[in-house]
């Protein structure tokens, strides 16, 4: 157990409903990010905050995908208009003073 | 670009075998970091080491040892007396030193131990 912890483990929905994932970083962590990672592949970067500020995004999150960060705590990730495609697991990671991420248990998503 | 590569998809092994996973990477930063991750059928990414660029001392963590070579771009992660325990997909990760840390991570091996 890293310290890190997400919820829900796991998320059946249909396509076209909203769906939010949310991410509790280890306490000390200012750093926070999230990734995607598919069947078969490494961990892809979505975005990044620095405390309550998201300071960068990858060109994989489209206009549907908007994350928060409010007071720089916990974080959640909203799917709006979930597609088959968007089925993945998402995983969230944080990052203290040292530069090692260290990664939650991840939500599954399965879009039907 | 940065650029992790994994050339090994699958690799299965008997107990008490040793095992060595190779990671070759691409950047042209000075400063970085490399990182191995272990992926437990669970889900949860766990993070095994990181070496900064500057230190290509070889290390060794129980039954664990990595192999840092510049001159090759390659990190490659050894199990010794592998056991079941071992059995996950290991990802080679690569990670810049800026504030915001990209890391980009190679498409991971997957390990089975046999009884």
């Amino acid at each position: 157990d890293t310290g890190v912890s997400q919820n829900p483990r796991h998320k059946i929905t249909k396509r076209g409903q909203n769906v939010t994932f949310r991410c509790d970083p280890i306490s000390e962590h200012n750093r926070l990010y999230w990734y995607r990672q598919t069947l078969g592949q490494g961990p892809e970067f979505l975005t990044y905050f620095q405390n309550e500020a998201q300071l960068e995004k990858s060109r994989l999150l489209s206009d549907r995908f908007s994350a928060e960060r409010p007071k720089g705590s916990f974080s959640t990730l909203e799917i709006q208009r979930t597609e088959q495609g968007d089925s993945a697991m998402y995983l969230c990671a944080t990052q203290g003073r040292q530069e090692t991420q260290y990664f939650g248990p991840g939500t599954r998503l399965l879009v039907l | 670009a940065q650029k992790v590569t994994q050339a090994q998809t699958e690799i299965s092994v008997v107990e008490k075998e040793d095992v060595t996973l190779d990671c070759v990477y691409e950047t042209r930063d000075t400063t970085y970091y490399l990182f191995w991750y272990k992926q437990p059928p669970s889900g949860e990414l766990v993070f095994l080491i990181r070496r900064n660029s500057f230190d290509e001392q070889n290390e060794i963590s129980g039954r664990y040892s990595w192999n840092f070579q510049k001159s090759t771009s390659s990190f490659n992660f050894t199990i010794t007396a592998s056991q079941v325990v071992d059995s996950a997909v290991y990802f080679c990760a690569l990670g810049d030193s800026g504030g915001y840390q990209k890391v980009t991570f190679g498409t991971g091996t997957k390990l089975q131990v046999i009884p």
